[in-house]
């Protein structure tokens, strides 16, 4: 069964583009969340989602947006990117919001912006 | 206030060494797990471990949830241990449960 898949891998954006990351849920689970990694920080919260409805949003500026499709695979969007956006987003799945059954993350999205 | 704190920051052992990372946190995190991300950045979930005590392996794991702190054992360490360890507790954010975690222990194993 696959993990947590995330694509692109990496990418290279310029400041003020648009980007836009995509993950693909273990099958079964209906909660997708993301986090921001900054080099040398712990993951930071972005956003979760869960049957398709936004459940929560960390600290993050409305350039930061996200959606999940009825397959359950979900999108982060960043507008207006900024130098400060360079980071390694992670998306992580499990069964339910609750977090009983705890987390798996994909292997990330390494986002530079130049 | 900070609500994971991990420490050391950064470990050097020589391979066969055994260590020990420990991680505070608040009355308003639960559910804590650790994570091992690997030089590729893959966040492995090693145990989830709201209290007591479990093991795997060369690895084991405790939390004193009255004390509020989580201990992560590692034994006969490998190179292949090396990477950074976090310890993560969830929180509530309205309806979400958030994973808020430490800010990490880079650990290094020599051969």
């Amino acid at each position: 069964d696959a993990g947590v898949t995330q694509s692109p891998t990496h990418l290279i954006k310029t400041r003020g583009q648009h980007v836009t990351l995509r993950c693909s849920p273990i099958s079964g689970h209906k909660s997708v969340s993301w986090y921001q990694q900054v080099l040398g920080q712990g993951p930071q919260f972005i956003f979760q989602y869960y049957e398709k409805e936004e459940r929560g949003r960390g600290n993050f500026p409305d350039r930061f947006s996200a959606r999940q499709f009825p397959n359950y695979s979900s999108e982060l969007n960043v507008n207006a990117l900024l130098l400060g956006d360079s980071a390694l987003y992670l998306c992580a799945s499990s069964l339910e919001p609750q977090l009983f059954y705890g987390y798996t993350f994909g292997s990330g999205t390494r986002l530079t912006v130049v | 206030g900070i609500q994971v704190e991990q420490s050391p920051p950064d470990l050097i052992l020589q391979e066969g060494a055994n260590s020990t990372l420990r991680c505070n946190f608040s009355d308003s995190v639960n559910n804590l797990q650790w994570f091992h991300q690997n030089p590729w950045g893959q966040l492995i979930n090693l145990f989830y471990i709201p209290s007591g005590t479990k093991q795997n392996g060369r690895l084991s794991a405790t939390t004193v949830a009255t004390e509020r702190y989580s201990l992560l054992y590692i034994s006969s360490s490998q190179t292949t241990d090396s990477g950074v360890y976090f310890c993560a507790g969830a929180i509530s954010s309205g309806s979400a449960r958030q994973l808020t975690f430490g800010s990490g222990t880079q650990l290094t194993v020599l051969p």
